[in-house]
């Protein structure tokens, strides 16, 4: 257990459809990550953040988006989805902005049907 | 970011010693060599890092050479349960935005 929470762990929705996952990180860490690792391809940086700030971004789409709040839990909001967007959606995080120490948590199954 | 090459698969037998190579011979002075698995579909796990000394832990051992330009990761005793892909990633350790960049890895197979 990395002590990374990730709901819900399986989502089916339809193309078009909007969808918010959420992570709580480690206690204690403050930098939170999104991945997506879809069939074909391998684990995808979609962005950080850092105690509520924007800190990288990779290659997201226009139609998701993401926040930290206060209590440094993230969600990740996908939209307009379509069924490429279906995939495996991971939350990392770590104790400060600049580790290569990452948590896991153990994923979002998202499918678009 | 140094780009890393690792062979696509490997099989090792229970109980012996998997050796698992990393080449990154465009590594800078300030890069680490960072080693993740992930098993099946489960979530990535951080197993070891190190900048130029081996490094040991309780899951696995580092090797990297004295130029720098290639490590190994060695599970001493594999089990069953070591079946993985196994991400070997170079990453500068600085203050700022940090975007772990993941390859394809090496599919690491133990065998009964």
């Amino acid at each position: 257990d990395s002590g990374v929470t990730q709901t819900p762990k399986h989502l089916i929705t339809a193309t078009g459809q909007r969808v918010t996952l959420r992570c709580s990180p480690r206690s204690g860490d403050l930098s939170v990550y999104w991945y997506q690792q879809s069939l074909d391809q391998g684990l995808q940086f979609l962005i950080q953040y850092y105690n509520g700030e924007e800190r990288a971004k990779g290659n997201i789409l226009e139609r998701f988006s993401a926040q930290q709040f206060p209590d440094l839990h993230s969600e990740l909001n996908l939209s307009s989805l379509e069924l490429g967007d279906s995939a495996l959606y991971f939350c990392a995080s770590s104790v400060a902005g600049y580790t290569g120490e990452l948590f896991f948590g153990e994923g979002s199954r998202l499918t678009v049907l | 970011d140094a780009k890393t090459t690792q062979p696509t698969s490997m099989d090792c037998a229970e109980g012996r010693a998997a050796n698992l190579p990393c080449n990154h011979s465009t590594i800078s002075g300030n890069e680490y060599v960072y080693w993740y698995r992930q098993i099946h579909s489960q979530g990535p796990q951080y197993i070891i890092h190190g900048l130029k000394n081996n490094e040991t832990n309780e899951m696995a051992s580092l090797i990297i050479t004295e130029d720098r330009k290639s490590s190994t990761l060695i599970l001493p005793h594999a089990t069953l349960r070591d079946t993985a892909v196994y991400y070997c990633i170079v990453r500068a350790r600085i203050q700022g935005a940090q975007k772990l960049v993941f390859g394809q890895g090496t599919r690491l197979t133990i065998n009964p």
